[in-house]
């Protein structure tokens, strides 16, 4: 089974603040790999597919990258609504699924 | 825009025995993959398993295989996910989702609070 990994657990940031986040895979996986934001309360919501699509409507200052077994998101400058966890997502080809353990965003 | 509408938040012992649902638009039903999501308190998201409700085709996590089973009706466009007998650590937030594009949920449901408690 692909093991997901998050970096780091938690962040503070202030806004207007670049955020960066990293998701490891245990193996490669290619391009398989979402992102989702999840806010206090709510159900999630897909931000990037395909590790470095965005999902129409979504604000252009999310951005991701990687292929293979290392991936990075990044918010470019850290709005208050962005206040979130975050989790990365891969899928296989044997309909298996699995999210990272998420990153907790919270302004400092 | 996909709706997904799930059934109510539920209290139950252990032992008992539950079904919570997720009502699905039919053209999505008759498509897509629809998965769910577990969260228990605080904690984060874990893939339970997927039924692709044209055929009942059904996949499971290995760690909910066997302990949980996802269904489909296709006269009433519903996916269930059940349990035959519940635990206390079964309590958590549920949510369902539809398979969008490489794997990934779009459309989420609203989550139905399962609480087993004694």
């Amino acid at each position: 089974d692909v093991q997901m990994t998050q970096s780091p657990s938690s962040l503070s940031a202030s806004v207007g603040d670049r955020v960066t986040i990293t998701c490891q895979a245990s193996q490669d996986i290619s391009k398989s790999l979402n992102w989702y934001q999840q806010q206090p309360g709510k159900a999630p919501q897909l931000l990037i597919y395909d590790a470095s699509n965005l999902v129409r409507g979504v604000p252009s200052r999310f951005n991701a990258t990687g292929s293979g077994t290392d991936f990075t998101f990044t918010i470019s400058s850290l709005h208050p609504e962005d206040i979130a966890t975050y989790y990365c997502q891969q899928y296989d080809d044997l309909f298996q699924f699995t999210f990272g353990p998420g990153t907790k965003v919270d302004m400092k | 825009e996909v709706q997904l509408l799930q059934s109510g938040a539920e209290v139950k012992k252990p032992g008992e025995s539950l079904k919570i649902s997720c009502q699905v638009p039919g053209d999505s039903f008759n498509a897509y993959w629809i998965g769910w999501v577990r969260q228990m308190s605080g904690k984060g998201l874990e893939w339970v398993g997927i039924i692709y409700p044209p055929d009942s085709d059904t996949r499971y996590n290995p760690s909910f295989e066997g302990h949980v089973t996802i269904a489909a009706d296709r006269s009433t466009y519903t996916v269930y996910l059940q349990w035959s007998s519940l635990k206390a650590s079964d309590t958590a937030i549920y949510y369902c989702a539809r398979d969008w594009y490489s794997g990934s949920y779009r459309y989420w449901g609203q989550g139905t609070l399962v609480t087993v408690s004694s």
